[in-house]
C-alpha cells in the first residue's frame, strides 16, 4: 500500500525558508512515478507547486520558481521542498503526492500524503 | 499558462439527487483531465482521469465527460458521504505547469 507523510516545522517565520519533507512507502522514489507538491491555503483552492522526478529533474510553477527548490533522496525514499523568504501568503496545508505519468491519460496525482499546515507568522 | 474555470461554485442537492459540474480549460488540452474529491481534513482522492476514466474503487456513480477544453463531472443517486469539493487538473503541459480549477463544494442534504 502506497503512503505518503509530510513532516516539518508548523510555524516558519516571514523572511525565513520553509522546509518540509514527504517520505514514501510502497512505492520506491526510483520507479517509474514523478512526485509532486501541492498546496491549500486557507479558505482557497489547490495550487500546484511543481513536480521531481528520481534524477532530479524539477518543474516549477512559475510564480514560486524564485523561491523553490526540491529535490529527492533516493537512498532514504524521500523528496523535499524547500521554499525561501516566506510571507504570509505562504500559510498553507502542503501536500506531497505521486504523479503517475504511465499508462494512457494518465498525468494526475493518484496518492496523497495527509498534508501539513504551515503557518507564516513571527 | 492554461487556465482552469469550474462551475458552479457551489451547489446543493438532496440525497439521490444527480449534480453535475462543469471544467472549462483556456486552451484544448485533449482529454488531459483527472477529478479530484476533497474532504475537510483529508488527503484529496483522485476520481477519474483521462477525462472520463474511472479510478479503480470509485464508485460508478461518478462519471466524466469532455475533451478539448469542456468537461464535465456528474455525480448520481447523490450519498451524504458525497459531501466534499471536487477539482479538475490539467495534466496537458506534463511533466509541469499543472493547473487545477477553483473547486466546486458539494452539499448534500
Amino acid at each position: 500500500q502506497v503512503q505518503l507523510q509530510e513532516s516539518g516545522p508548523g510555524l516558519v517565520r516571514p523572511s525565513e525558508t520553509l522546509s518540509l519533507e514527504c517520505s514514501v512507502s510502497g512505492s520506491s522514489l526510483s520507479n517509474d512515478y514523478y512526485w509532486g507538491w501541492i498546496r491549500q491555503p486557507p479558505g482557497k483552492g489547490l495550487q500546484w507547486i511543481g513536480n521531481i522526478y528520481h534524477s532530479g529533474t524539477t518543474y516549477y510553477n512559475p510564480s514560486l520558481k524564485s523561491r523553490l527548490t526540491m529535490s529527492v533522496d533516493t537512498s532514504r525514499n524521500h523528496f523535499s521542498l524547500q521554499l525561501d523568504s516566506v510571507t504570509a501568503a505562504d500559510t498553507a496545508v502542503y501536500y506531497c503526492a505521486r504523479l503517475i505519468y504511465t499508462g494512457y491519460g494518465k498525468r494526475c496525482f493518484d496518492y496523497w500524503g495527509q498534508g501539513a499546515l504551515v503557518t507564516v507568522s513571527s | 499558462d492554461i487556465q482552469m474555470t469550474q462551475s458552479p461554485p457551489f451547489v446543493s442537492a438532496s440525497v439521490g439527487d444527480s449534480v453535475t459540474i462543469t471544467c472549462r480549460a483556456s486552451q484544448g488540452i485533449t482529454d488531459w483531465l483527472a477529478w479530484y474529491q476533497h474532504k475537510q481534513g483529508k488527503a484529496p482522492k483522485l476520481l477519474i482521469f483521462a477525462a472520463s476514466t474511472l479510478q479503480s474503487g470509485v464508485p460508478s456513480r461518478f462519471s466524466g465527460t469532455g475533451s478539448g477544453t469542456d468537461f464535465t463531472l456528474t455525480i448520481t443517486r447523490l450519498q451524504p458521504e458525497d459531501s466534499a469539493t471536487y477539482y479538475c487538473q490539467q495534466g496537458y503541459t506534463f511533466p509541469g505547469g499543472f493547473t487545477f480549477g477553483p473547486g466546486t463544494k458539494v452539499d448534500v442534504k
